[in-house]
């Protein structure tokens, strides 16, 4: 069964700089699983940020960015700002038409 | 602008059944493969079910094999998710969700609730 992490939580300063990863518990993390990120604030559906390792979704400012570090997925997001404070999830696109994500990473903001 | 409305959601006993349609509009639905993703309360997001734009291709995450049905009807712009054998943990919030470009989730639908109680 694959296994995607992330870290249950992470904070961030305003205006600071934070790096969200996407690791597999066994393996690596590279652009054939299409890594993308999505941001949710409580009582909403997700919004999609990323897609195809670092493609931007439409109207997602670009103070949000994706890649691959290392083993890992990664979202960065640059000049922090209050409402980034949400729950961001990354998912995997495995062979077969499976898909699988990761346990989500808490952002706060302060 | 692309519009994703769930419904068929609500309280089924355990080992019930339960259908849920996805009525999508403002975009071309016969040409998208859709999705279904499912969110427990206070818990993280969880893949479902994928179908292909032609309806002839379904994928089901391990959880829901055997017990989900994902199909579409082209000609009504419709995704459905047919639940038999339900149980408790199946209790979530559903997502339909379009397959976007590169295998991304690119437009969602504001979910229905399944409640799976005795």
């Amino acid at each position: 069964q694959t296994v995607v992490t992330q870290e249950p939580s992470l904070s961030v300063s305003p205006g600071g700089t934070v790096t969200l990863t996407c690791g597999l518990l066994s393996g690596s993390v590279s652009t054939s699983y299409y890594p993308s990120w999505y941001q949710q604030t409580p009582g909403q559906a997700p919004r999609t940020l990323i897609y195809n390792t670092n493609a931007r979704s439409s109207g997602v400012p670009d103070r949000f960015s994706g890649s691959i570090l290392g083993n890992k997925a990664a979202l960065t997001i640059t000049g922090a700002q209050a409402d980034d404070e949400s729950d961001y999830y990354c998912v995997l696109f495995m062979e077969s038409d499976i898909w699988v994500f990761g346990g989500g990473t808490k952002l706060t903001v302060l | 602008q692309v519009q994703l409305v769930e419904s068929g959601g609500g309280v089924v006993q355990p080992g019930g059944s339960l259908r849920l349609s996805c009525a999508a509009s403002e975009f071309s639905f016969n040409r998208y493969g859709m999705q279904w993703v499912r969110q427990a309360p206070g818990k993280g997001l969880e893949w479902v079910s994928f179908i292909r734009s032609d309806g002839r291709t379904q994928s089901y995450a391990d959880s829901v094999k055997g017990r989900f049905t994902i199909s579409r009807d082209n000609s009504k712009n419709t995704l459905y998710l047919q639940m038999n054998n339900l149980r408790p943990e199946d209790t979530a919030l559903y997502y339909c969700v379009r397959d976007g470009s590169k295998h991304c989730f690119d437009y969602w639908g504001q979910g229905a609730l399944v409640i799976v109680s005795s």
